[in-house]
């Protein structure tokens, strides 16, 4: 069974620019979770999405959006980068609620130069 | 802002030594608590998803308990091994079911 992929594996962007990260889940599975780690710090909630809505948000603007396709894959859309936006970006997925436990994409290393 | 904390946030251990950690969290709207081991250069794998204080749960070396009215769980680390290096993560799920909060970590570094 294919595991979670994300595309691309590394990502090199200006300040100003708009970065697109996607996703694809695990067949099967419904919710797509997305995480920051930037560096010294832990995992940051970013956003939730089952069965293609938008389902919580974490601490983060408005310019970080995403949505979810009829086929569950997802994309992570950042606006008006900044400096601050280079992180490692996570995906999860799990087969519906939150509670279930998550399975890992090998994530997009994002640096905004 | 929910806090979830882990200590150490790093340790070393002699390989052959057992080892715990601690993960601490809102004692109140508890849904859920996962264990997660993020190895080098790969994604995390989760270990653990406890959902009943008192649980106990063991995979080979590695065990947890859970103790929602207090809101802690530890992460054991029997005979510890090299390939136990890694950083663990717990993660805490609301009441709500509708938001995962990640603690910091603690790095396991085994010696041999």
């Amino acid at each position: 069974e294919a595991g979670v992929t994300q595309s691309p594996t590394h990502l090199i962007k200006t300040r100003g620019q708009q970065a697109t990260l996607r996703c694809s889940p695990i067949s099967g599975h419904t919710s797509v979770y997305w995480y920051q780690q930037a560096l010294g710090l832990g995992l940051q909630f970013l956003l939730w999405y089952d069965e293609g809505e938008e389902r919580n948000r974490g601490n983060f603007p408005p310019r970080f959006s995403g949505r979810q396709f009829p086929n569950y894959s997802s994309e992570l859309n950042v606006n008006a980068l900044e400096l601050e936006d280079s992180a490692l970006y996570l995906c999860a997925s799990t087969p519906g609620h939150i509670g279930n436990e998550q399975f890992f994409g090998p994530g997009t290393r994002l640096t905004v130069l | 802002i929910l806090n979830v904390e882990q200590s150490p946030q790093s340790l070393h251990v002699q390989e052959g030594d057992s080892t715990n950690f601690t993960c601490s969290f809102p004692s109140s709207n508890f849904y859920a608590l996962h264990w997660y081991r993020w190895e080098t250069a790969k994604s995390p794998e989760a270990l653990f998803v406890m959902t009943l204080n008192g649980d106990e749960k063991k995979k080979g070396r590695i065990s947890a308990t859970l103790n929602t009215k207090e809101g802690y769980s530890y992460l054991y680390i029997k005979g510890s091994q090299p390939e136990d290096s890694a950083t663990y993560l717990c993660a805490f799920i609301t009441a709500a079911g509708n938001k995962l909060t990640f603690g910091g970590g603690t790095r396991v570094l085994v010696k041999p």
